[in-house]
């Protein structure tokens, strides 16, 4: 299994508090991606990565910003968590691009 | 934005049957990708495909590259309980340093 771990694993928070996520490979793969995966909507990509301090936007971006200071990490933040967030989220990786990405385990997020 | 269609959306399996899925498009993919989920953990990758007519197996499951490059296969032989679970494709666009578009999952149970 690729070396993919995320935390925390399950998250409650009220509406309207900030909220980060953490992803860690220790793969040293060059890409690190953000999904979302709802009920209806399978898989969504909120935010990747190609490199250090690299990042651009998917496919659901708005209300999530990302950072990513070392290649092992990927952050994700909610500035102001709203209910509509409540989702299953999760990291993958890649050391060749879009295609042959790993998943970690995700986090279950529900926004009260 | 870009679709793929996923079917069936759901099936029931009776142990020792063969299951098949696929996953079709209008658009033309250089890449597909099959993952399988089980409950409460995040996809996991079965097979990668990147060449059109590209047939590959993985024990009892195969997978084929549409000739048209427009359209993926998964087949599962004599299936077993732990076959359950959801079944994702995943395809890169032709010509796109884009990522990659998920299928909505094919949920295979077993029948009562």
């Amino acid at each position: 299994d690729a070396g993919i771990t995320q935390s925390p694993r399950h998250k409650v928070t009220e509406t309207g508090t900030p909220v980060t996520l953490r992803c860690h490979q220790t793969e040293n793969h060059r890409y690190m991606y953000w999904y979302r995966q709802d009920p209806g909507h399978g898989l969504r990509l909120i935010h990747y990565s190609y490199g250090v301090k690299d990042t651009d936007k998917g496919e659901v971006s708005d209300g999530y910003s990302v950072s990513r200071s070392k290649t092992e990490d990927f952050l994700l933040t909610l500035e102001s968590a709203t209910s509509s967030q409540t989702s299953v989220y999760f990291c993958a990786i890649s050391d060749q691009g879009a295609d042959t990405q790993y998943f970690g385990p995700g986090t279950r997020l529900t926004v009260l | 934005g870009q679709q793929l269609n996923q079917s069936p959306q759901s099936m029931f399996i009776q142990e020792g049957e063969d299951v098949s899925m696929n996953c079709t498009s209008s658009s033309i993919f250089n890449t597909w990708l099959w993952y399988k989920q089980d409950p409460g953990e995040g996809p996991v990758l079965l097979i990668a495909l990147y060449k059109a007519g590209e047939l590959t197996s993985n024990g009892r499951l195969t997978a084929q590259f549409g000739i048209t490059r427009k359209d993926s296969f998964l087949n599962i032989s004599a299936s077993i309980p732990s076959d359950v679970g959801i079944y994702f494709c995943a395809g890169q666009l032709l010509g796109s340093q884009g990522n990659l578009i998920f299928g909505k999952g094919t949920k295979l149970s077993v029948k009562p």
